[in-house]
């Protein structure tokens, strides 16, 4: 089974502070993902990664950047914390069309 | 624009019922369909996927769904529901491998299982 791993499930930030989600998976997938889930509104893509050092903006990209150094490895950096970004972050890879999520991340930012 | 609908917010049922949920899409062509299932606290997990072929496909979990394309639709049904059952399932749609990165996802519909 395709694993794959967020860094943290909670987290608890203040505004302003620099952000770093990481996720890691373990299947060799090109295709990586990050999204932000909030009530009533769904999954949303924020950034998507094909290729190691390879990365194209979502729907909401503002506020946030990615980096991809190491194909298994995808990384959600929140520049300057804000509150409107307290949600739960959902990192997935791609293989055959499927898509494999991780457990998520509930970031709260006060 | 494409857009996936779950009309219905939240969904409550007895253990032993049966469910349907429902979905729309609106798409260009005839996407890749999927439902996915989050446990409070959880990641997605896939319940079963429509690629092509037999329009009722058969999930993890006893789930099944059927698409009908003539009402842009993939609804997903279960005979008789579990307390384990409750939780919240995700429709979402992607296109065609040309465009197989932008999956669009429902805004979810929470099942909620009453003893």
């Amino acid at each position: 089974d395709v694993k794959v791993t967020q860094s943290s499930r909670y987290l608890v930030k203040r505004t302003g502070e620099k952000v770093f989600l990481e996720c890691v998976q373990d299947m060799d997938h090109e295709n990586m993902f990050w999204y932000r889930q909030d009530p009533g509104l769904g999954l949303r893509l924020i950034y998507f990664s094909y290729d190691v050092k390879m990365k194209e903006k979502g729907d909401i990209p503002e506020g946030y950047s990615v980096s991809r150094e190491k194909k298994e490895r995808f990384s959600l950096i929140l520049e300057s914390a804000s509150t409107n970004q307290t949600s739960m972050y959902l990192c997935a890879s791609r293989g055959n069309s499927l898509r494999n999520f991780g457990p998520g991340t509930r970031l709260t930012v006060t | 624009a494409q857009s996936v609908t779950q009309p219905d917010i939240h969904i409550t049922v007895s253990e032993g019922a049966s469910l349907e949920l429902r979905c729309n899409y609106s798409y260009g062509a005839t996407p890749y369909l999927f439902w996915y299932v989050q446990s409070p606290g959880q990641g997605l997990q896939l319940l079963l996927k429509y690629f092509s072929g037999d329009t009722l496909v058969q999930g993890i979990k006893g789930f099944e769904a059927e698409f009908k394309r003539s009402q842009s639709s993939f609804n997903l049904r279960k005979p008789s529901v579990h307390w384990s059952d409750a939780a919240e399932y995700f429709c979402a749609v992607e296109g065609p491998p040309t465009g197989g990165f932008k999956t669009i996802f429902g805004a979810g519909t929470r099942l909620f299982v009453k003893a």
